[in-house]
């Protein structure tokens, strides 16, 4: 059972956009700064999309972006292409258990 | 470019010991927090804990009583034992790069333990 709840799936098609909801509590997601995004395809490591809820490193386009409200963190995927397929992490401090927390992941399909 | 490469048994019995060591490459030991992280067969990621070169470390507290993180800054290196190994403990292992706002810049290629008699 996975500390932030996010949708198992999403489905999108080429060029629209989709959004993948992280649901968290008043003691991470809804208190935290520290939210990010991971994207990692089959057999390799996730690699950082969004930092600090809303921030992208060095070479992650514009089409993705970080959001949060209240204890729900959110990633939005515009003009969404075939290889964004890929499984979706998110990730947050935890003040109860003051360590870093995961959802369980949301697996974005292109069709 | 920084890169990490974990090395270890693949293979620990049960009741034993994980050991776990990861090179760092192209990047001061004084950078980041070193962290342990892993993923269960088709499962999500979970985290472990970290060591920074100032002596602080943390751990997940489900994990705290059987996980220790070192550091060997003369070889770039720092490691992971995990005691009394169970079924449950098999899992892909990263090393990871831990940013000071707790997001993961770089992780190495993951190895997979598996603990089987």
């Amino acid at each position: 059972q996975s500390a932030l709840t996010q949708p198992p799936s999403v489905t999108g098609s080429p060029g629209q956009s989709v959004t993948i909801s992280c649901t968290g509590s008043s003691s991470d997601v809804g208190r935290s700064t520290h939210v990010c995004w991971y994207r990692q395809a089959p057999g390799t490591a996730p690699k950082l999309m969004i930092y600090e809820g809303a921030n992208r490193p060095s070479g992650v386009p514009d089409r993705f972006s970080g959001s949060k409200s209240g204890n729900t963190a959110s990633l939005t995927i515009s003009g969404l292409q075939v290889d964004d397929e890929a499984t979706y992490y998110c990730s947050s401090y935890s003040y109860s258990s003051a360590c870093l927390v995961f959802g369980g992941g949301t697996q974005l399909t292109v069709l | 470019q920084v890169q990490l490469q974990e090395s270890g048994p693949g293979v620990v019995k049960p009741s034993e010991t994980l050991s776990l060591t990861c090179t760092v490459f192209g990047e001061s030991m004084n950078s980041y927090y070193w962290t342990w992280m892993r993923q269960s067969p088709g499962k999500g990621l979970d985290y472990i804990g970290y060591i920074h070169h100032s002596g602080a470390t943390n751990h997940n507290p489900s994990l705290r009583s059987r996980v220790a993180i070192s550091l060997d800054t003369s070889k770039n290196q720092f490691s992971l034992k995990m005691t009394s190994v169970t079924a449950a403990d098999t899992a892909v292992y990263y090393c990871v790069a831990l940013r000071n706002v707790w997001a993961m810049d770089y992780l190495g290629q993951g190895t997979l333990v598996s603990v089987s008699p």
